[in-house]
């Protein structure tokens, strides 16, 4: 299987600040990498597929990246309604794996 | 818009089986249930995400996670845009949200998951 190393697991920010959320995996999996974000009692929600590319809907201040079999997601511009958990996610091949969730939370 | 929705969870005990299904909708927004793959997901109580299994838009093709194969099968009724989960010999660490997720075409045969319903809870205890 492959293993996915999400980190931080909790990251303390403030509003209007930019973030950095990374996510390793045991393997090569090329761009199939996702990300979401999930509120409390909620549904998680995809912001990020393919790596790089935004959801229908999710705006610009997310980002993707790739560098090797490290992924990276960044959001720009804090806002309230940014300080969630997100979770990385590879489908290159079943079983599919999450990272372990970061929680983003307000100084 | 695309909307799903999970209904079937509730309190059971050990070793007891459980069916959840999971209802499509949204069809006027281009939505068709039998050309999409499924997924379910499910999130025990404090815990990250765990993808449970997988199945192909004609049923052809499934997978599962290796803590439910054998105990769960996932199935499809596309004439009702229905997915189901039948679960069985349930075990208390079974005891999780379960969440149905649309499977969207990124390359090759290749899927990730896009539309996700708000879950229905599983609680397995004596």
């Amino acid at each position: 299987d492959i293993q996915m190393t999400q980190s931080p697991s909790s990251l303390s920010a403030s509003v209007g600040d930019r973030v950095t959320i990374t996510c390793r995996a045991s393997q090569d999996i090329d761009n199939y990498l996702a990300w979401f974000q999930q509120k409390a009692g909620e549904a998680p929600k995809s912001l990020i597929y393919a790596a790089f590319a935004l959801n229908s809907g999710v705006p610009s201040k997310f980002g993707g990246s790739r560098s090797g079999t490290d992924f990276t997601l960044t959001i720009t511009n804090l806002q309230p309604e940014d300080f969630a958990t997100y979770y990385c996610q590879q489908y290159k091949s079943y079983p599919y794996t999450f990272g372990q969730g970061t929680k983003l939370e307000m100084k | 818009e695309v909307q799903l929705a999970e209904s079937g969870g509730g309190l059971v005990q050990p070793g007891r089986s459980l069916r959840l299904s999971c209802a499509a909708s949204g069809f006027t927004s281009g939505f068709t249930f039998s050309r999409f793959s499924m997924n379910w997901v499910r999130q025990a109580p404090g815990k990250g995400l765990e993808w449970v299994s997988y199945i192909s838009s004609g049923s052809a093709d499934v997978y599962y996670a290796d803590s439910v194969r054998g105990r769960f099968t996932i199935s499809r009724d596309n004439a009702q845009n229905s997915l189901y989960l039948q679960m069985n010999s349930l075990r208390v660490d079974d005891t999780a949200v379960y969440y149905c997720a649309r499977a969207s075409h990124d390359i090759g045969d290749k899927f990730y998951m896009d539309v996700w319903g708000k879950g229905t809870a599983v609680t397995v205890s004596s």
